[in-house]
């Protein structure tokens, strides 16, 4: 099965700082890449996925970006945090083939302060 | 578009006890469906998964899942709850295009009294 390492696990930022996530995956190969973002009481809200190496596509207007550098490496990214991009960011990977399960990252905690 | 639906934000069981948490999908054809069990800081954990055939599906942990297509319900049940079951559980449904990203429900967050 699939691993998926994720980190940092927890990170406090000033407002206005830079942001860098990076997620790894080990156990596959061409896996559809996804980033959510977790609020409390408000489920998995999905901000980006990508199918291949380059091709990111966003969810939600934010002010956040994703890129993916290779096959299994995704990072999320912002160049100014703000006080409402905390919250609990998780890192996923999926099989192409419709059906297939998605495996978790054990996510960041992001406090912007 | 697909959506989930969990009605239930909390739930509190005593030890022992059964449980069913509750999943209702809107999707317009035949659905990919799935239980997920997340630990507080933790990344989710499959529980178990449907794609067809059976429609009473068993998992890990003693979790067992029943599809109901007239219902469009897949609801989660154990006969009898531990303690180490206390978690947050999400039911999703799978997509057809798109990344065949899932479409998760906001969760229901289980308590286990002693």
């Amino acid at each position: 099965s699939q691993t998926i390492h994720q980190w940092p696990a927890t990170l406090v930022q000033p407002v206005g700082s830079p942001l860098s996530l990076e997620c790894t995956v080990e156990g596959t190969s061409n896996p559809n890449l996804y980033w959510y973002r977790q609020a409390a009481g408000r489920g998995l809200q999905l901000l980006f996925y990508s199918v291949g190496i380059g091709q990111i596509s966003s969810e939600v207007p934010q002010n956040l970006s994703a890129s993916r550098p290779q096959d299994r490496q995704f990072i999320l990214s912002s160049k100014k945090l703000l006080l409402s991009d905390s919250g609990f960011y998780l890192c996923a990977s999926q099989g192409a083939v419709r059906g297939t399960e998605a495996f978790f990252g054990q996510g960041t905690r992001l406090t912007v302060v | 578009a697909q959506s989930v639906t969990q009605p239930d934000i909390h739930i509190t069981v005593s030890e022992g006890a059964s449980l069913e948490l509750r999943c209702n999908y809107s999707y317009g054809a035949t659905p990919y469906l799935f239980w997920y069990v997340q630990s507080p800081g933790q990344g989710l954990q499959l529980l178990l998964k449907y794609f067809s055939g059976d429609t009473l599906v068993q998992g890990i942990k003693g979790f067992e899942a029943e599809f109901k297509r007239s219902q469009s319900s897949f609801n989660l049940r154990k006969p009898s709850v531990h303690w180490s079951d206390a978690a947050e559980y999400f039911c999703a449904v799978g997509a057809t295009g798109g990344g065949n990203k899932l479409t998760f429900g906001t969760g229901t967050q289980l308590k286990v009294e002693l």
